[in-house]
């Protein structure tokens, strides 16, 4: 089952710009995580924030969690054509947690043009 | 170098036939994942192993089986019973209480 889902499902930006992403879920969470895909690679993990924090830096990745709303955004500042790259949402509930078991998102497509 | 191994990267099957799909870690992780991913969609949970010789179903299960006889390998087998096979296959791994999964390169499979 999708627990998540990702707003908007595709963007389309020029180089220098910044790029945000959202996912909102639908119950309580441990934590919740992003991962950047590749076309046909596979997911690599970008940054993790827990349940009892608001924001979380990587880099140019920028991570808010909002869990009155039950919703994360994803910031990619200064983006760059080499960001371009299909970016999901995962959580990890109370009852998943024990197994690690994430809850994907359906993803946002980020293309940053040149 | 450390990682996870997915093996083929594409793989054609003909109906009716099973299939299996390689997945390898020296990571030493403890738990292993199996996902399928169809076009423009996230991830499904296929089974997963939180240790050697024990194994779960995950949310898309029927169809599939696995084993994990080694910590180092969790191969899955798309089988004849599986009627819409054709996607993209990932193996993930996590250590231990870590929250992190890391993924292999995946397989792309197609019934022809």
């Amino acid at each position: 089952s999708q627990q998540g889902e990702e707003d908007p499902q595709a963007l389309s930006i020029q180089e220098g710009e910044n790029a945000t992403m959202n996912c909102s879920y639908k119950t309580s969470i441990n934590n919740l995580q992003w991962y950047r895909q590749n076309s046909g690679r596979g997911l690599v993990h970008l940054i993790l924030i827990r349940s009892n924090e608001r924001e979380k830096h990587s880099g140019r990745l920028r991570v808010t969690l909002d869990t009155s709303k039950k919703s994360s955004s994803l910031l990619i500042t200064a983006s760059r054509a080499a960001d371009t790259a299909s970016y999901f949402c995962a959580t990890v509930t109370a009852v998943s947690g024990k197994t690690g078991k994430l809850i994907f998102g359906q993803g946002t497509t980020l293309q940053v043009k040149p | 170098d450390g990682g996870i191994t997915q093996s083929p990267k594409y793989l054609f099957r003909k109906e009716g036939q099973n299939v299996t799909l390689s997945c390898e870690q020296n990571l030493n992780h403890d738990a292993m994942y199996w996902y399928r991913q169809d076009p423009g969609q996230g991830l499904r949970l296929i089974y997963y192993s939180q240790i050697v010789n024990d194994f779960q179903k995950g949310d898309i299960a029927e169809g599939y089986s696995v084993s994990r006889e080694k910590k180092e390998s969790f191969p899955l087998t798309v089988t004849s019973a599986q009627k819409n096979p054709t996607a993209f296959y990932l193996c993930a791994s996590r250590m231990g209480n870590g929250d992190t999964q890391y993924f292999g390169p995946g397989t792309r499979l197609t019934v022809l």
